[in-house]
């Protein structure tokens, strides 16, 4: 198997603007989680999926994210508009079960606000 | 609130032995696990702790204690490969809880 696959890699945008990044989860995995990285507040959980359906949401920071899951094998987060502190690496994750113990990650997109 | 605190920066020489600790101010995870972050990469996955006592992984083990909420990461041998950061993780209803990460340094 690929793994989880990201893109892009690396966005660099300017405040204001929309940005999108894409998650392809392990084939069969029922879990995706989006996470954000940052020397200040450390990994972060954002947002999970179970089955396509977003289960908890409770990490994303504000109105200006957005998940989807429009199936189970693509996921996109979404801020509008991008700000200078949203600039972080974001990763996707993706478990077999929700009770699995090891999720595996996704080489993450660094993302820089200007 | 929810955190595990770690230690942040713990320094070692190639061959010798390491340990992270952990120690949480939650209850209600079903378990501790270990992932290892290389600079520039994604973190990975190590080891879990779903009961309590000692899990051993080749040259790392991993240990838990939920009376005492605590855990720690044993790394034997070191080598230069093993220099990353290290996390912890509480494991709750399907979903982690990140520690503040330790980054190892191994020294020649």
């Amino acid at each position: 198997d690929a793994g989880v696959i990201q893109s892009p890699r690396h966005e660099v945008t300017e405040m204001g603007q929309e940005v999108t990044l894409r998650c392809k989860p392990i084939s069969g995995h029922d879990y995706l989680f989006w996470y954000r990285q940052t020397m200040m507040r450390g990994l972060e959980l954002l947002i999970y999926f179970n089955n396509n359906v977003p289960i908890d949401d409770s990490g994303m920071p504000e109105d200006r994210f957005s998940a989807k899951m429009p199936n189970a094998s693509f996921s996109t987060l979404k801020i509008q508009p991008s700000e200078p502190r949203d600039s972080a690496v974001y990763f996707c994750a993706s478990s077999l079960t929700g009770e699995e113990e090891t999720q595996y990650f996704g080489p993450g997109t660094r993302l820089l606000v200007l | 609130g929810q955190s595990l605190e770690q230690p942040s920066e713990v320094t070692a020489v190639e061959g010798a032995i390491v340990q992270i600790n952990c120690t949480y101010q939650t209850s209600g995870f079903y378990g501790l696990s270990w992932y290892q972050q290389h600079d520039g990469g994604a973190p990975t996955f190590l080891s879990y702790n779903g009961l309590d006592g000692l899990e051993e992984t080749g040259r790392f083990s991993s240990f838990l204690s939920r009376s005492d909420s605590y855990g720690y990461l044993l790394l034997q041998e070191l080598q230069m490969k093993d220099s990353a950061s290290y996390f912890c993780a509480g494991l709750r209803t399907y979903k982690y809880i990140f520690g503040t990460g330790t980054r190892l340094k191994v020294l020649a």
